[in-house]
């Protein structure tokens, strides 16, 4: 069984640009959440989609959004990068019968 | 509303001895708890969950935790540190609510071994 799968593994942008991440999440599985990840903050959580709906979300600005679709696949969207927004980006999948968060390996945004 | 407090950013152990990260955590309703490493520019993989079953938790890696609800903590130990378990370790606290198991995490701790 495949795992959670986030592309691209590396980005570097430029502040004010905007970004996509992408997530596939283990088959099966319709929930997707996003974490930021950072030295300064630890995890802290984005959002979180079930069935193409944004189910719960945390404390960040409307720049950061998100969406999910009918295959559960997610993308998160980061628009006017700032240097502040340079982190590893975490997704992870849950069954809606399990408690279990099984992530991906993450994408390093750098924002220059 | 949950939190997880994980005591010491960094624990510094020397090969072959015990391995004692500690968490402590506050759920105003009965629990499910997590513990999970990170290597470097990683993502999280899991070592050990409670869900309300037996207390003493075994995972992978020779890695176990306790659950003491008296003392509201679920720390992490493994008896004799390897070189290869050398990285970030997270405890979570999750809860029902609203049909989601969010996990909170706490700040992490560094476990750092040396030969």
């Amino acid at each position: 069984k495949a795992g959670v799968t986030q592309t691209p593994r590396y980005l570097i942008k430029t502040r004010g640009q905007q970004v996509t991440l992408s997530c596939s999440p283990i088959s099966g599985h319709r929930s997707v959440s996003w974490y930021q990840q950072t030295p300064g903050q630890g995890l802290q959580f984005l959002f979180e989609y079930f069935s193409e709906t944004q189910r719960n979300k945390g404390n960040f600005p409307g720049r950061f959004s998100g969406r999910q679709f009918s295959n559960s696949r997610s993308e998160m969207n980061v628009s006017t990068l700032e240097l502040g927004d340079s982190a590893l980006y975490l997704c992870a999948s849950h069954d809606a019968a399990n408690t279990e968060a099984f992530f991906g390996q993450g994408t390093r945004l750098t924002v220059v | 509303a949950q939190s997880v407090t994980q005591l010491g950013s960094h624990v510094s152990v020397s090969e072959g001895a015990l391995v004692l990260l500690r968490c402590n955590y506050s759920s105003s309703v009965p629990p499910y708890l997590f513990w999970y490493v990170q290597y470097p520019n990683q993502g999280l993989q899991l070592l050990l969950k409670y869900t309300s079953a037996a207390t003493l938790v075994k995972g992978i890696n020779g890695f176990e935790a306790e659950f003491k609800k008296s003392e509201t903590s679920f720390h992490l130990t493994k008896p004799s540190a390897h070189m290869s378990d050398a990285a970030e370790y997270f405890c979570a606290v999750t809860a029902a609510s609203g049909g989601s198991y969010i996990p909170t995490f706490g700040r992490g701790t560094s476990l750092i071994v040396h030969p």
